[in-house]
């Protein structure tokens, strides 16, 4: 079955830049997608296709994807970013599959 | 926009079936360009896809459930549905439904929105 790996934790100060990785085999070759779920809330998109932000979603998130991993970079991280990220991305073996998550802390 | 809720019991007694619906507001099931998704979140834990139905009653289940899961569609009701049969207590979590969007091509899609939750606990 196909596995996303993603570093458990990430610590940033404010107004520096976080980036969050999500390995997986050839993981280049395919879509990724990145969710920010805050604690007791649902997850929300915040980039899909691997680098395109929804509308409502700030610039200073943005993603990139090539070769085994794919990257969600934070620019100028505030406060309000905390929350655990997940990436997500199908594979014919095991249709849609979720990263393992990544709880980013602002120190 | 287009708005999820998921309703349903919260309390599934262990070998019984778990059944919840979604309600779809500000859009339709009916549509054409979306799948509608369920996807879990055990306490703690990461999110694992169930599965989607298209509005023409076609599906897709996560291999490793497959064997236990039904999705069902209800165009009247602008409804889908999500039955697990045979529940252990590694199936309690909380369970969302989310709309599918993207080309209709399986590998570019993605989920959003997301209902709020409802967390079914399984228990004697």
């Amino acid at each position: 079955s196909y596995e996303l790996t993603q570093p458990p934790s990430v610590s940033v100060s404010p107004g520096q830049t976080a980036s969050i990785t999500c390995s997986g085999d050839k993981l280049g070759d395919k879509y990724t997608s990145w969710y920010q779920q805050k604690p007791g809330q649902s997850p929300v998109l915040v980039i899909y296709l691997d680098s395109k932000r929804p509308s409502g979603i700030p610039e200073r998130f943005s993603g990139s994807n090539s070769g085994n991993t794919a990257t969600l970079t934070i620019s100028g991280t505030q406060a309000m970013d905390e929350a655990d990220y997940y990436c997500q991305a199908w594979d014919s073996s095991t249709a849609y599959v979720f990263g393992t998550g990544t709880k980013v802390t602002v120190l | 926009q287009v708005q999820l809720q998921e309703s349903g019991p919260g309390l599934v007694k262990p070998s019984e079936t778990l059944s919840l619906t979604c309600t779809v507001s500000g859009g339709s099931v009916n549509s054409g360009s979306y799948f509608w998704s369920w996807i879990r979140q055990p306490p703690g834990k990461g999110l694992e896809w169930i599965g989607h139905i298209y509005y023409s009653g076609s599906t897709n289940y996560n291999p490793s459930l497959k064997s236990r899961v039904t999705i069902s569609v209800d165009t009247s009701k602008n409804q889908f549905s999500l039955k697990l049969s045979s529940v252990t207590a590694a199936d309690t979590a909380v369970y969302y439904c989310a709309r599918l969007c993207g080309s209709g091509t399986e590998g570019d899609n993605w989920f959003d929105p997301w209902g709020q939750g409802t967390l079914v606990t399984v228990s004697s």
